[in-house]
């Protein structure tokens, strides 16, 4: 099956720096990269996603990079808020078995 | 237009009890898919439901059963607890078996004791 690595673990940054958050990937089939926001006691809200053909997508402070030939994807915020901070977790949809692989999340906290 | 709903929102069992967790799709969605998420994890495939029958299944025990009803709901049923069973349960509704309009629910944090 498929395996989601999702790096760092916790990220800790002063409101109005960017984050990034990295993710691999071990299928090729693999063809839609989601990614969710789960704040406390909630379940996960997709905040962004891009599917294979593209290679990148951005909406507002928003953005994922993907690189279909390192099996990589990124999530890029900018002009971070403290109420951005939440738990964020990528995700692949293994085309083949029709079912979503996540990565075991990132605690972004931002500071005010 | 009421999203992904789950009952109850939080659960204490002890260990060898049973437990029946539902879910109600988002309007216009007929698949359900259960994950579980234990603490500091991501969310893990259990098993998806379409057309009243299990479909598919992820690395799960026996233990962990599920039913879809007519009008698409669907329940998720644990024998014999275990203390590892502890995680929160979300669920997920989507239109077909494809990722369309995939969402999640809240969730159920069940504690076993």
């Amino acid at each position: 099956g498929e395996n989601v690595e999702q790096h760092p673990s916790t990220l800790s940054v002063q409101e109005g720096d960017s984050a990034v958050i990295k993710c691999t990937y071990s299928d090729s089939a693999s063809n839609y990269f989601p990614w969710y926001k789960q704040e406390l006691g909630k379940g996960p809200q997709l905040i962004i996603d891009i599917r294979s053909n593209v290679g990148e997508k951005k909406d507002q402070r928003i953005a994922v990079t993907l690189n279909k030939t390192a099996k990589h994807f990124s999530l890029h915020i900018t002009e971070t808020q403290p109420e951005d901070s939440a738990v964020y977790f990528c995700a692949a949809w293994g085309s083949t078995l029709g079912r979503l692989y996540f990565g075991r999340g990132t605690q972004l906290t931002v500071w005010p | 237009d009421a999203g992904v709903t789950q009952s109850p929102t939080h659960l204490i069992k002890t260990r060898g009890q049973q437990v029946t967790l539902r879910c109600s799709p988002k309007s216009g969605h007929d698949t359900v898919s259960w994950y579980q998420q234990a603490l500091g994890q991501g969310p893990q495939f259990i098993f998806q439901y379409y057309e009243e029958e299990e479909r598919q299944r992820g690395n799960f025990p026996d233990r962990f059963s599920g039913h879809q009803f007519p009008n698409y709901s669907s329940e998720l049923n644990v024998n014999a607890l275990l203390l590892g069973d502890s995680a929160l349960y979300l669920c997920a509704s989507s239109l077909g078996r494809a990722l369309y309009g995939y969402t999640f629910g809240s969730g159920t944090r069940l504690t076993v004791v």
